[in-house]
Protein backbone atom coordinates (compact mmCIF):
# COMPACT_ATOMS: atom_id res chain seq x y z
CA UNK A 1 0.00 0.00 0.00
CA UNK A 2 1.37 3.61 -0.66
CA UNK A 3 1.76 6.06 2.21
CA UNK A 4 3.22 9.42 2.59
CA UNK A 5 5.05 10.88 5.50
CA UNK A 6 6.01 14.75 6.13
CA UNK A 7 8.58 14.29 8.73
CA UNK A 8 8.00 17.43 9.94
CA UNK A 9 4.63 18.79 12.19
CA UNK A 10 5.56 22.62 11.46
CA UNK A 11 8.32 24.36 9.97
CA UNK A 12 9.03 28.25 10.93
CA UNK A 13 10.66 30.40 8.72
CA UNK A 14 11.49 34.26 8.60
CA UNK A 15 9.57 36.42 5.98
CA UNK A 16 11.92 37.10 3.26
CA UNK A 17 14.04 33.59 3.57
CA UNK A 18 13.60 30.12 1.72
CA UNK A 19 11.41 27.18 2.81
CA UNK A 20 11.34 23.57 2.58
CA UNK A 21 8.17 21.87 3.47
CA UNK A 22 9.29 17.99 3.01
CA UNK A 23 7.58 14.74 1.81
CA UNK A 24 8.33 11.06 1.59
CA UNK A 25 6.57 8.42 -0.31
CA UNK A 26 6.43 4.79 -0.31
CA UNK A 27 4.37 3.18 -3.37
CA UNK A 28 4.84 0.36 -5.69
CA UNK A 29 4.35 1.69 -9.32
CA UNK A 30 4.74 5.28 -10.98
CA UNK A 31 3.66 8.00 -8.89
CA UNK A 32 1.70 11.22 -9.08
CA UNK A 33 2.10 13.73 -6.34
CA UNK A 34 1.00 16.71 -5.77
CA UNK A 35 0.96 19.37 -3.12
CA UNK A 36 -2.17 21.04 -1.31
CA UNK A 37 -2.24 23.96 0.62
CA UNK A 38 -5.50 24.24 3.56
CA UNK A 39 -5.82 27.91 4.80
CA UNK A 40 -8.13 27.95 8.37
CA UNK A 41 -11.78 27.15 7.77
CA UNK A 42 -11.28 26.32 4.27
CA UNK A 43 -11.21 23.28 2.56
CA UNK A 44 -7.43 22.01 0.67
CA UNK A 45 -6.58 24.00 -2.62
CA UNK A 46 -4.21 22.64 -4.83
CA UNK A 47 -0.78 23.97 -5.46
CA UNK A 48 1.21 21.48 -7.86
CA UNK A 49 2.05 18.09 -9.00
CA UNK A 50 4.41 15.66 -10.94
CA UNK A 51 3.23 13.52 -13.06
CA UNK A 52 6.22 12.58 -15.61
CA UNK A 53 9.43 14.97 -17.41
CA UNK A 54 11.38 17.77 -15.71
CA UNK A 55 11.92 17.05 -11.61
CA UNK A 56 11.08 20.69 -10.88
CA UNK A 57 7.59 21.35 -10.73
CA UNK A 58 6.22 25.13 -10.79
CA UNK A 59 2.98 26.01 -9.14
CA UNK A 60 0.64 28.50 -8.44
CA UNK A 61 2.02 31.25 -5.85
CA UNK A 62 6.09 31.50 -6.34
CA UNK A 63 5.75 27.27 -5.06
CA UNK A 64 7.84 24.93 -6.85
CA UNK A 65 8.14 21.44 -6.07
CA UNK A 66 11.02 18.69 -6.91
CA UNK A 67 11.11 14.99 -7.41
CA UNK A 68 13.85 13.17 -6.12
CA UNK A 69 12.76 9.09 -7.55
CA UNK A 70 16.17 7.73 -6.12
CA UNK A 71 15.37 9.16 -2.53
CA UNK A 72 11.22 8.96 -3.15
CA UNK A 73 11.34 12.50 -2.37
CA UNK A 74 8.87 15.83 -3.33
CA UNK A 75 9.64 18.98 -1.11
CA UNK A 76 8.06 21.69 -1.48
CA UNK A 77 10.29 25.31 -1.78
CA UNK A 78 9.64 28.56 -2.23
CA UNK A 79 12.61 31.06 -2.93
CA UNK A 80 11.60 33.84 -0.32
CA UNK A 81 8.87 33.25 2.25
CA UNK A 82 5.66 35.53 2.84
CA UNK A 83 3.76 35.94 6.03
CA UNK A 84 0.80 34.58 3.73
CA UNK A 85 2.46 31.51 2.83
CA UNK A 86 1.62 30.57 6.68
CA UNK A 87 -1.07 27.30 6.60
CA UNK A 88 -0.74 23.66 6.57
CA UNK A 89 0.54 21.98 3.90
CA UNK A 90 -0.33 18.53 2.71
CA UNK A 91 1.39 16.06 0.15
CA UNK A 92 -0.55 13.46 -2.20
CA UNK A 93 0.33 10.60 -3.80
CA UNK A 94 -1.81 9.43 -6.58
CA UNK A 95 -0.49 5.93 -8.33
CA UNK A 96 -1.08 5.55 -11.94
CA UNK A 97 -4.74 3.94 -13.11
CA UNK A 98 -7.70 3.82 -10.68
CA UNK A 99 -7.01 2.07 -7.65
CA UNK A 100 -10.51 3.13 -6.74
CA UNK A 101 -10.61 4.30 -2.99
CA UNK A 102 -6.97 4.84 -2.40
CA UNK A 103 -6.65 6.96 -5.34
CA UNK A 104 -5.49 9.56 -3.15
CA UNK A 105 -3.39 9.22 -0.18
CA UNK A 106 -2.06 12.16 2.00
CA UNK A 107 0.58 13.10 4.18
CA UNK A 108 -0.27 14.19 7.98
CA UNK A 109 0.70 17.83 6.86
CA UNK A 110 3.33 20.48 7.86
CA UNK A 111 2.00 23.17 9.94
CA UNK A 112 3.97 26.63 7.97
CA UNK A 113 4.77 29.30 10.23
CA UNK A 114 6.67 32.39 8.41
CA UNK A 115 7.48 35.10 10.84
CA UNK A 116 7.24 38.75 10.23
CA UNK B 1 -16.75 27.07 -12.39
CA UNK B 2 -18.86 28.15 -8.91
CA UNK B 3 -16.74 25.40 -7.09
CA UNK B 4 -17.31 22.51 -4.81
CA UNK B 5 -19.90 23.58 -2.59
CA UNK B 6 -20.79 21.99 1.46
CA UNK B 7 -23.40 22.32 3.43
CA UNK B 8 -23.51 23.14 6.16
CA UNK B 9 -20.54 24.27 7.24
CA UNK B 10 -21.18 23.75 10.85
CA UNK B 11 -22.78 20.99 12.68
CA UNK B 12 -23.44 20.47 15.98
CA UNK B 13 -25.59 17.38 17.46
CA UNK B 14 -26.02 15.36 20.77
CA UNK B 15 -24.72 11.67 20.67
CA UNK B 16 -26.97 9.02 19.07
CA UNK B 17 -28.41 11.41 16.46
CA UNK B 18 -28.48 11.37 13.22
CA UNK B 19 -26.89 13.83 10.56
CA UNK B 20 -26.58 14.24 6.90
CA UNK B 21 -24.53 16.50 4.67
CA UNK B 22 -24.58 17.66 1.62
CA UNK B 23 -22.11 18.24 -1.66
CA UNK B 24 -22.68 20.04 -4.64
CA UNK B 25 -19.05 19.02 -6.86
CA UNK B 26 -18.56 21.40 -10.07
CA UNK B 27 -20.83 20.76 -12.09
CA UNK B 28 -19.00 18.81 -15.17
CA UNK B 29 -16.69 16.57 -12.61
CA UNK B 30 -17.98 12.26 -12.47
CA UNK B 31 -16.27 12.08 -9.31
CA UNK B 32 -16.81 12.40 -6.07
CA UNK B 33 -14.85 12.08 -2.76
CA UNK B 34 -16.14 12.23 0.74
CA UNK B 35 -12.94 12.48 3.15
CA UNK B 36 -12.70 12.58 6.70
CA UNK B 37 -10.32 15.37 8.69
CA UNK B 38 -9.27 15.17 12.21
CA UNK B 39 -6.68 17.98 13.67
CA UNK B 40 -3.66 17.88 13.09
CA UNK B 41 -4.35 15.00 10.38
CA UNK B 42 -4.50 14.59 6.40
CA UNK B 43 -7.68 13.89 4.77
CA UNK B 44 -8.50 9.87 5.42
CA UNK B 45 -10.35 8.24 2.74
CA UNK B 46 -14.26 7.31 3.41
CA UNK B 47 -15.80 6.84 0.20
CA UNK B 48 -16.52 7.49 -3.50
CA UNK B 49 -18.53 7.73 -6.72
CA UNK B 50 -17.86 8.06 -10.30
CA UNK B 51 -21.34 9.39 -11.62
CA UNK B 52 -24.38 8.15 -9.48
CA UNK B 53 -22.42 4.71 -8.61
CA UNK B 54 -20.23 4.15 -5.68
CA UNK B 55 -16.97 2.56 -6.45
CA UNK B 56 -16.03 1.82 -2.93
CA UNK B 57 -15.75 1.81 0.61
CA UNK B 58 -13.14 2.29 3.09
CA UNK B 59 -12.70 -0.67 5.23
CA UNK B 60 -12.75 1.84 8.40
CA UNK B 61 -15.79 2.82 7.57
CA UNK B 62 -18.44 2.31 10.08
CA UNK B 63 -22.01 0.91 8.59
CA UNK B 64 -23.36 3.74 10.21
CA UNK B 65 -22.01 5.67 7.83
CA UNK B 66 -23.91 5.98 4.19
CA UNK B 67 -23.47 8.18 1.01
CA UNK B 68 -25.69 8.76 -1.85
CA UNK B 69 -25.46 10.38 -5.11
CA UNK B 70 -28.62 9.93 -7.02
CA UNK B 71 -28.59 11.56 -9.86
CA UNK B 72 -24.43 11.60 -10.84
CA UNK B 73 -24.71 15.39 -8.94
CA UNK B 74 -25.05 16.16 -5.63
CA UNK B 75 -23.64 13.84 -3.13
CA UNK B 76 -24.90 13.13 0.74
CA UNK B 77 -23.29 11.55 3.75
CA UNK B 78 -25.47 10.45 6.38
CA UNK B 79 -23.99 9.53 9.98
CA UNK B 80 -26.49 7.51 11.93
CA UNK B 81 -26.33 7.36 15.76
CA UNK B 82 -23.49 9.92 15.96
CA UNK B 83 -20.80 9.45 18.63
CA UNK B 84 -17.92 11.30 19.80
CA UNK B 85 -15.74 10.05 18.09
CA UNK B 86 -17.48 11.10 14.77
CA UNK B 87 -16.39 14.62 15.65
CA UNK B 88 -14.24 15.61 12.58
CA UNK B 89 -14.44 18.17 9.38
CA UNK B 90 -15.83 16.02 6.64
CA UNK B 91 -14.52 17.18 3.31
CA UNK B 92 -16.12 16.49 -0.20
CA UNK B 93 -14.28 17.04 -3.46
CA UNK B 94 -15.09 15.81 -7.22
CA UNK B 95 -12.86 15.40 -9.78
CA UNK B 96 -12.62 14.91 -13.60
CA UNK B 97 -11.47 11.63 -14.60
CA UNK B 98 -10.74 10.63 -17.65
CA UNK B 99 -8.88 7.14 -17.48
CA UNK B 100 -5.46 6.43 -16.61
CA UNK B 101 -5.57 9.25 -13.98
CA UNK B 102 -2.56 11.18 -15.16
CA UNK B 103 -5.04 14.04 -15.25
CA UNK B 104 -6.77 13.61 -12.47
CA UNK B 105 -6.94 16.45 -10.19
CA UNK B 106 -8.58 16.79 -6.66
CA UNK B 107 -11.16 20.31 -6.20
CA UNK B 108 -12.20 20.51 -2.47
CA UNK B 109 -15.09 22.03 -0.88
CA UNK B 110 -14.66 24.14 2.39
CA UNK B 111 -15.81 20.75 4.56
CA UNK B 112 -18.68 20.26 7.30
CA UNK B 113 -17.46 20.52 10.69
CA UNK B 114 -18.82 18.01 12.80
CA UNK B 115 -18.93 18.43 16.53
CA UNK B 116 -20.83 15.50 18.71
CA UNK B 117 -21.61 16.66 22.33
Amino acid sequence: AQSVAQPEDQVNVAEGNPLTVKCTYSVSGNPYLFWYVQYPNRGLQFLLKYITGDNLVKGSYGFEAEFNKSQTSFHLKKPSALVSDSALYFCAVRLEGDNYGQNFVFGPGTRLSVLP
Amino acid sequence: DTGVSQNPRHKITKRGQNVTFRCDPISEHNRLYWYRQTLGQGPEFLTYFQNEAQLEKSRLLSDRFSAERPKGSFSTLEIQRTEQGDSAMYLCASSLYRGGGTNEKLFFGSGTQLSVL
